[in-house]
């Protein structure tokens, strides 16, 4: 996970409310990126940014809003909007440079009661 | 769309023995492709990597296949171990920023 971390671990929250995860990376990387994975199938990408102040839709970003103030930092919101929002939650982060590739954090698992 | 996918959903593997994870791609266009392991309830940890150009890659116990006429993609680990049991996914970009994933191979080492 080196270098990026996300809080909490595990978080449950009441149908219709919205809920904020946290992901927070100390390697300098420029670009940052939300996934969602459900149980057996692979990750689909929900938002992501390549500099600060900038973000783009990935492949499901309806229901979900990010913002990108600083560098180290991509908090991803969960609103009400969103209709099947019980899922684990992975940011991952990468530089801006050709051969790199994304690195993981340990990721939220997000249940809505 | 363009698509990545594995072969086969799950792999059972006697420990001591190699693994092959196979991986098919339909984009043309991508040139880098990468292999995570994921452990349950963890996030991805990449494996390793290789470029359009190369064929082959070798890391600690592990190998990567590139054959871009059939654009196929391999993992094969080596000597197997308990630790080893995980899910593997294959990932392709085109552009270096946003990655495909596969729905991943789940490999169970039997002791």
């Amino acid at each position: 996970d080196g270098g990026i971390t996300q809080s909490p671990k595990y978080l449950f929250r009441k149908e219709g409310q919205n809920v904020t995860l946290s992901c927070e990376q100390n390697l300098n990387h420029d670009a940052m990126y939300w996934y969602r994975q459900d149980p057996g199938q692979g990750l689909r990408l929900i938002y992501y940014s390549q500099i600060v102040n900038d973000f783009q839709k990935g492949d499901i970003a309806e229901g979900y809003s990010v913002s990108r103030e600083k560098k180290e930092s991509f908090p991803l919101t969960v609103t009400s909007a969103q209709k099947n929002p019980t899922a684990f939650y992975l940011c991952a982060s990468m530089r801006r440079a050709p051969g790199d590739t994304q690195y993981f954090g340990p990721g939220t698992r997000l249940t809505v009661l | 769309g363009e698509s990545v996918g594995l072969h086969l959903p799950t792999l059972s593997v006697q420990e001591g023995d190699n693994s092959i994870i196979n991986c098919a791609y339909s984009n043309s266009a991508s040139d880098y492709f990468i292999w995570y392991k994921q452990e349950s309830g963890k996030g991805p940890q990449f494996i390793i990597d290789i470029r359009s150009n190369m064929d082959k890659r070798q890391g600690q116990r592990v190998t990567v296949l590139l054959n871009k006429t059939v654009k196929h993609l391999s993992l094969q680990i080596a000597a197997t171990q308990p630790g080893d049991s995980a899910v593997y996914f294959c990932a392709e970009t085109s552009n270096d920023y946003k990655l495909s994933f596969g729905a991943g191979t789940t490999v169970t080492v039997r002791a």
